[in-house]
């Protein structure tokens, strides 16, 4: 069974950090790209962030490039987020998706002083 | 940048009746790699449609997809109540942005 759970959400003032990830588990990780998708509360769903499969290729959205860096270590299944200089317009929850079939729960970030 | 435009934004039905749903692209979405996914409220984003037309697996076959292009349609033969949630259309074409519509909600009348 396919698994993506996403940690590492939380209360942050702005301009901190925060670095989110993602287990992956029930499929071959390293053979998969993988994105990260926020939706902010009662809004629509964001596309953030892709990583390739091994990491050749990597895009972000306007909105957090130059901030947030997306990662991945296949001998860890894991997938990570870390983001940097973070605003109010960034409160939402984060989930980790394998487009288009499998996403996580979320994890909630929150930034506010 | 593809933009995906989600026509109605709240479709106000009863159960038993029919849906159809609109999402429209800004320029042709590669190979059909377009999804469509149902939430609800407190809920990740399920898989209903991929590559505009195949069922993901388990999905009942009251839902379905068409379209080609930039214009995709998901329809819902009869509602069921489960069925009363938001739907998103997503483009995942040859390289990112994957770009989301902004949802329309399905509510009962």
């Amino acid at each position: 069974e396919v698994q993506l759970v996403e940690s590492g959400g939380g209360l942050v003032k702005p301009g901190g950090s925060l670095r989110l990830s993602c287990a992956a588990s029930g499929f071959t990780f390293s053979s998969y790209s993988m994105n990260w998708v926020r939706q902010a509360p009662g809004k629509g769903l964001e596309w953030v962030s892709s990583i390739s499969s091994s990491s050749s290729y990597i895009y972000y959205a306007d909105s957090v490039k130059g901030r947030f860096t997306i990662s991945r270590d296949n001998a860890k299944n894991s997938l990570y987020l870390q983001m940097n200089s973070l605003r109010a317009e960034d409160t939402a929850v984060y989930y980790c998706a394998r487009t288009p079939d499998y996403w996580g729960q979320g994890t909630l970030v929150t930034v506010s002083s | 940048e593809i933009v995906l435009t989600q026509s109605p934004g709240t479709l106000s039905l009863s159960p038993g009746e029919r849906a159809t749903l609109s999402c429209r692209a800004s320029q042709s979405v590669s190979s059909s790699y377009l999804a469509w996914y149902q939430q609800k409220p407190g809920q990740a984003p399920r898989l209903l449609i991929y590559g505009a037309s195949s069922r993901a697996t388990g999905i009942p076959d009251r839902f379905s997809g068409s379209g080609s292009g930039t214009d995709f349609t998901l329809t819902i033969s009869r509602l069921e109540p489960e069925d009363f949630a938001v739907y998103y259309c997503q483009q995942y074409g040859s390289s990112p942005p994957y770009t989301f519509g902004q949802g329309t909600k399905v509510e009962i009348k």
